[in-house]
């Protein structure tokens, strides 16, 4: 089966910019997952999606954090205005949203904030 | 979700077997021990998980003591590509998301 699918794999932008992730989850995954992963750290949830409608985004900065998965299928994540802090790798996962059924991650977006 | 404690890094010779130790002390009956793992630049992969008895995949076997407070990740033979960042996770029954720590950095040299 395919997996899931992220874009672009690099990203460099200056702060105070926006800057938007996609993701294609595998097919039939009812629930996603936005993860940020700073150097030298584990994932940290951002978000988590079951279809259309959010779980939780409890650790989401929403002030400049946005992320929507419309149609529930793809998924964007979107960072305005980003900060330097905010330089790590976005990770997207995705699961059949039964309970216990393995994540299965992206290779992530690196972004860096100049 | 229990909290897990895991060695920050380990080293095994190429073709002997890993394992990876995990506390979990404070694990309780609805939670489940997941491991994954995390090659360079990669997103993290799955690899097994338990909630009482041994598993054992194509990929590793799962070891968890009787009381469930710790367990262990083998990998039998250890390959040069088995070089990565190994997590061992706690998870609710119910639950969904994982909550990753900061893992083992599993080293395998020739």
């Amino acid at each position: 089966e395919a997996g899931v699918a992220q874009s672009p794999r690099y990203k460099i932008i200056e702060k105070r910019q926006s800057v938007a992730f996609w993701c294609n989850p595998i097919s039939g995954h009812a629930t996603l997952y936005w993860y940020q992963q700073i150097l030298g750290q584990g994932p940290k949830l951002l978000i988590q999606f079951q279809n259309n409608g959010v779980v939780d985004d409890s650790q989401l900065p929403k002030d400049r954090f946005s992320a929507e998965r419309l149609k529930g299928v793809d998924s964007t994540l979107k960072i305005q205005p980003a900060k330097l802090e905010d330089s790590a790798v976005y990770l997207c996962a995705s699961s059949l949203g039964q309970n216990n059924s393995p994540l299965h991650f992206g290779n992530g977006t690196r972004l860096t904030v100049t | 979700d229990a909290k897990t404690t895991q060695p920050p890094s380990m080293d095994c010779a190429e073709g002997r077997a890993a394992n990876l130790p995990c506390n979990h002390s404070t694990i309780s009956g609805n939670e489940y021990v997941y491991w994954y793992r995390q090659i360079h630049s990669q997103g993290p992969q799955y690899i097994i998980h338990g909630l009482k008895n041994n598993e054992t995949n194509e990929m590793a076997s799962l070891i968890i003591t009787e009381d469930r407070k710790s367990s262990t990740l083998i990998l039998p033979h250890a390959t040069l590509r088995d070089t990565a960042v190994y997590y061992c996770i706690v998870r609710v029954v119910s639950g969904y998301a994982l909550n990753f720590g900061k893992g083992t950095s599993l080293l395998v040299t020739p």
